[in-house]
């Protein structure tokens, strides 16, 4: 089966560095998927990478190791804006354009 | 920046009624998805849908749903006979290849 794993929730202060841990156990793997989710609002894309490795983007970066079935999210520089849900989601489909199966999502409280 | 574009933003019908929800996806994309989101849980596949056939479905897509493409533009979502379960945030995507791109969602109220 599948299966996606993240915290449920993280607290920081303002200004400060959020990690979010995610481990997968899928049936494939063609990319893993970092999206943001507003409060009764749609998912927005954070970052992706389907090779091992660090991607950044400007104060977000993604990890991933596809031996171990794990990755994290890198937040630095933390705004109240970043209070939101989290979410971890694997293509988990031979195809480049399959669908993503979610995690239940991390609830980061940025605090001042 | 091109979007993707849902109606109704919410409805709310009686449990046994007929509902369809509408997306607009992005024009050039080619792969179509919808996803829902009951209240609290997390973001649920339902269906994917390419060259105007369904290419995989979830279990939770069962004979009470559909999908249709019926022009150029538009991509539907039909539940035949809403059940008080189908209470949820339903959610388009489409996309090239990579990431999706989702709508802002229809929310679904059944009484």
């Amino acid at each position: 089966g599948q299966n996606i794993d993240q915290p449920t929730e993280m607290t920081a202060t303002e200004g400060a560095i959020v990690q979010i841990n995610c481990t997968y156990q899928t049936s494939g793997f063609n990319g893993l998927f970092w999206y943001q989710q507003h409060a009764g609002e749609a998912p927005t894309f954070l970052s992706y990478n389907v090779l091992d490795g660090l991607e950044e983007k400007g104060r977000f970066s993604s990890f991933l190791s596809r031996s171990k079935g794990y990755s994290y999210l890198l937040l630095k520089e933390l705004q109240m804006k970043d209070s939101a849900s989290d979410l971890c989601a694997v293509r988990d489909g031979t195809d480049s354009w399959g669908k993503l199966q979610f995690g239940a999502g991390t609830q980061v409280v940025v605090t001042p | 920046e091109p979007e993707v574009t849902q109606t109704p933003s919410h409805q709310v019908t009686q449990m046994g009624q007929e509902v369809i929800l509408r997306c607009v996806p992005i024009s050039n994309h080619l792969y179509f998805y919808w996803y829902r989101q009951i209240l609290g849980q997390k973001v649920e596949f339902l269906v994917s849908f390419y060259n105007n056939e369904i290419s995989e479905k979830s279990e939770i897509f069962d004979d009470q749903f559909s999908v249709e493409r019926p022009d150029g533009s538009n991509f539907t979502l039909k539940i035949r006979s809403t059940k008080l379960e189908d209470s949820a945030m339903y959610f388009c995507a489409s996309n090239l290849g990579g990431e999706l791109f989702f709508g802002e969602g229809s929310r679904l109220t059944v009484l």
